[in-house]
């Protein structure tokens, strides 16, 4: 069974709509993170959290929302779903190392369409 | 803005050896290199990291410059599973990937 497994893996959504994506870990990690990769170009950090209780904005978190619900479980809300958000999103956990040298480990992507 | 720089492409035969290079001209004293790939249709994952030395793991080999503006990832013997995109990365903090665009490695049969 994958380590991160990510629900849905593709979605078609309408412009305005609320849209939940969904992310699980079984590595026991404490950190989560969700990303955006738009076509042609690297990844970019929307939020990230480092235990149950910490939030963090990235460098695109506008229109965007989270919750980490446990320590294995981080979701992705669109509050009201915009045509540039079509993307693909990317989950990824990590554990805390003590140092800048730490792996992320990322799920398989959900492929996100707003018409 | 990935603080590093990689051409955008690179082929190489299959059995061969792969040397991607990235610059990182402006890297800070503590920050590490990590090198992550990304294959068709799949997150990214990670293939090796280092600070000073050179690295060497069951995927690849990293070597860094002694003045540490740049890397060049080794790829000993590409096979076609080795296609995917790499990316090099400067982590300035102790989890912020910031990704580029990458480099694009086509495998030739």
């Amino acid at each position: 069974d994958a380590d991160v497994t990510q629900t849905p893996r593709n979605r078609i959504t309408k412009t305005g709509k609320r849209i939940m994506l969904e992310c699980s870990q079984t590595k026991g990690h404490d950190r989560m993170y969700w990303y955006r990769q738009d076509p042609g170009l690297g990844l970019r950090l929307i939020y990230y959290s480092f235990d149950v209780k910490d939030i963090n904005k990235g460098e695109i978190s506008d229109g965007y929302s989270v919750s980490r619900q446990a320590q294995a479980k981080f979701s992705l809300s669109l509050e009201s779903a915009i045509p540039n958000q079509t993307a693909l999103y990317f989950c990824a956990t990590s554990d805390y190392g003590g140092g800048r040298n730490n792996e992320q480990f990322f799920g398989p992507g959900t492929r996100l369409t707003v018409l | 803005d990935a603080k590093t720089t990689q051409p955008n492409s690179m082929e190489s035969n299959e059995e061969e050896p792969v040397h991607l290079p990235c610059n990182h001209s402006t890297i800070s004293g503590t920050d590490y290199i990590h090198w992550y790939r990304q294959l068709p249709s799949q997150g990214p994952e990670y293939v090796i990291h280092g600070l000073t030395s050179n690295v060497n793991n069951r995927m690849a080999s990293l070597a860094i410059a002694e003045d540490r503006k740049s890397s060049t990832l080794i790829l000993h013997r590409a096979t076609l599973r080795d296609a995917a995109v790499y990316y090099c990365i400067r982590l300035a903090g102790s989890y912020q990937l910031t990704f580029g665009k990458g480099t694009k490695l086509s495998v030739i049969p």
